[in-house]
């Protein structure tokens, strides 16, 4: 089974700093790696994807993230943050190999506070 | 808006009462998922449908626990006899094989 670890669960940045929230899996198997954010109260909306291909992946708001198959790593990243960018972030995993079951198993979270 | 919608957005029940909440999915999704989560924490999986069927159950779904997807359309998520550590966001997801899109959430407070 898979598991996800997000080293960092408080991120605080300046605006227009740049930031990384890191995040490892465990994995036997082939992965589709996903970062998701959710704003307080609310549901959680996708950031990017990784299902294949190239390993540097970009996605909505300027965030872009590399998967790191030897290092088991997808970390997120953002050169420049505003103030509408804090927020949770989960980094989560499926197994699209195990059964054609893609449930996800997510990461603690990690909160981004952007301070002006 | 053709996202995932749940319904209710909140519900505060007492201790014991039974409570539904609704999910509907992206139509053209086939797999529905229900993922808990509490406060401060990565959602958890529930249970998960593909189509009527519900494919899989989690060790976290007590027999309080039922879910339904009556005809592969809506599906509902049932708590009986509620208790305060069911308080938690109850979160829906339609899948379209790969990439699962969330619906807003019904937060549940027991009191």
């Amino acid at each position: 089974a898979q598991s996800v670890t997000q080293l960092d669960s408080q991120v605080p940045v300046f605006e227009e700093a740049p930031v990384e929230l890191r995040c490892n899996y465990s994995s036997s198997v082939s992965v589709y790696l996903f970062w998701y954010v959710q704003y307080p109260n609310q549901g959680l909306q996708l950031l990017l994807k990784y299902l294949s291909g190239s390993t540097l992946v970009k996605g909505i708001n300027g965030f872009e993230a590399e998967f790191n198959k030897s290092q088991t790593s997808f970390h997120l990243r953002k050169p420049s943050v505003h103030i509408s960018d804090t927020a949770e972030y989960f980094c989560a995993v499926s197994e699209p190999s195990n059964a054609n079951d893609y449930k996800l198993s997510f990461g603690a979270g990690t909160t981004v506070t952007v301070r002006a | 808006d053709t996202g995932v919608s749940q319904d209710p957005r909140h519900k505060i029940t007492k201790r014991g009462q039974n409570v539904t909440f609704r999910c509907d999915p992206i139509s053209e999704h086939n797999r529905l998922y229900w993922y808990r989560q509490t406060l401060g924490q990565g959602p958890e999986f529930l249970t998960y449908f593909q189509n009527e069927a519900q494919l899989e159950k989690s060790r976290l779904l007590s027999d309080r626990f039922s879910a339904e997807r009556p005809k592969g359309s809506f599906s509902t998520l049932e708590i009986q006899r509620t208790e305060q550590g069911d308080s938690a966001m109850y979160l829906c997801a339609s899948s379209d094989r790969m990439v699962a899109f969330f619906g807003q959430g019904t937060r549940l407070t027991v009191v």
